[in-house]
């Protein structure tokens, strides 16, 4: 079962900044939060992981709390391609771990 | 990043026949591979995962018998859809991870339809 809780569906405007939350409130100490997306009918595409300091990419930021019980995945500039369902996971980072899906948050861009 | 390649991208069958889907590292060596399902507005449903020279191992409600995974290389791992019925009408979307990899790289996806 996905152990992570994410609103089914966010809007954003174009060009302003898309902030999406994750709740994980019972992950462990050696699990890392993974951030996937899928575009409509394509596969999942990896964006960003972390498991307690704040990361970013060329992608997206990822603000993990000091508790780590959720997380936020900011995409600072959202374009239209950016929309997509945005998945975020919990895992320990190596070993034979599956990722395991949950219902994700659907993001809208808008013009 | 890491490339995954899957073939075909899209199958159509006739019920009753045997459909076989390919995953292949391009890139990288592919200890873990996994296989996923996923119906109109759900999310990716885990069918097995498999490591290479082994046998996979199956999530529970998943046929083994009728999902045949086959991983003989470090680069290619296959999923046959057997006696396939309109119910298995669906996108299957593979994922790889290498040796000590920290994320699995995902295939474009195939989409089945049987009729």
């Amino acid at each position: 079962d996905a152990k992570t809780t994410q609103p089914p569906s966010m809007d954003c405007a174009e060009g302003r900044a898309a902030n999406l939350p994750c709740n994980h409130s019972t992950i462990s100490g050696n699990e890392y939060v993974y951030w996937y997306r899928q575009i409509h009918s394509q596969g999942p595409q990896y964006i960003i992981h972390g498991l307690k300091n704040n990361e970013t990419n060329e992608m997206a930021s990822l603000i993990i709390t000091e508790d780590r019980k959720s997380s936020t995945l900011i995409l600072p500039h959202a374009t239209l391609r950016d929309t997509a369902v945005y998945y975020c996971i919990v895992r320990v980072s190596t070993g034979f771990q599956k990722l395991v899906f949950g219902t994700g948050t659907r993001l809208l861009v808008s013009p | 990043g890491a490339v995954v390649s899957q073939h075909p991208s899209r199958v159509i069958c006739k019920s009753g026949t045997s459909v076989k889907i390919e995953c292949r590292s391009l890139d990288f060596q592919a200890t873990t591979m996994f296989w996923y399902r996923q119906f109109p507005k759900q999310s990716l449903m885990l069918m097995a995962t498999s490591n290479e020279g082994s046998k996979a191992t199956y999530e529970q409600g998943v046929e083994k018998d009728k999902f045949l995974i086959n991983h003989a290389s470090l680069t290619l791992s296959t999923l046959t859809v057997t006696s396939a019925h309109p119910e298995d009408s669906s996108f299957y979307i593979c994922s790889a991870r290498g040796v000590g990899g920290t994320e699995a790289f995902f295939g474009q996806g195939t989409r089945l339809t049987v009729v």
